[in-house]
């Protein structure tokens, strides 16, 4: 089987900088992708992890170490429009087709 | 601007009804899948498909089926909808050889 766990929430004043974990339990996966959801909207890529190690894409990096069945997301400079629902995400190697998510970390940014 | 389309936004039908959500995609992808997205459950699969005519179930297919009869079309049916069903259903697509999942708008449905 397999389980992603995400913290259910998170808050952050802006401008700091604030970490989203997601840590696994599954047997064998292709690697850790990061997506945005705001509310109302649909959810969109942020990045992946196929590797161990950090990945960064401006603002925004990610983590993932295997060993540790531990990945996440680093979000540096917060502004108010980081305000949203953000999701991890594993590709199973038992149906490489399978996207299975996190339950999802609901970020607030404060003034 | 390649899409991901939902049919309807928002839906309400009753009890018992048979249900159809329909899901269109303009990026040759192979991959579809349908979710729901219940608050605190985070995406969770009902059904996904990695071919035309080709379906696995997910983790919650039970009261669900899937139509892939062409590439870019797949559908979700709710065979007897339940209050137990009403969500929002979230449709997307990706190809077999990156790892980014496209989504589409989303179906809220409310079953009374």
């Amino acid at each position: 089987g397999q389980s992603l766990e995400q913290p259910s929430e998170v808050t952050a004043v802006e401008g700091a900088i604030v970490q989203i974990n997601c840590t696994y339990q599954t047997s064998g996966f292709y690697g850790l992708s990061w997506y945005q959801q705001h509310d109302g909207g649909a959810p969109t890529f942020l990045s992946y992890n196929a590797l161990d190690g950090l990945e960064e894409t401006g603002r925004f990096s990610s983590f993932l170490s295997r060993s540790d069945s531990y990945g996440y997301l680093l979000l540096q400079e917060l502004q108010m429009k980081d305000s949203a629902s953000y999701f991890c995400a594993v590709r199973r190697m038992d149906s490489s087709y399978k996207l299975i998510f996190g339950s999802g970390t609901r970020l607030l940014v404060r003034p | 601007d390649v899409k991901v389309t939902q049919s309807s936004r928002y839906l309400v039908k009753r009890t018992g009804e048979k249900v159809f959500l329909e899901c269109v995609q303009d990026m040759d992808h192979e991959n579809m899948f349908w979710y729901r997205q219940d608050p605190g459950l985070g995406l969770r699969l009902i059904y996904f498909s990695y071919d035309v005519k080709m379906k696995e179930k997910g983790d919650i297919p039970e009261g669900y089926s899937v139509s892939r009869e062409k590439k870019e079309r797949f559908s979700l049916i709710l065979e007897s909808a339940s209050t137990n069903q009403t969500s929002m259903y979230l449709c997307a697509n990706r190809s077999r050889e990156n790892t980014e999942a496209f989504f589409g708008q989303g179906t809220r449905l409310t079953v009374v």
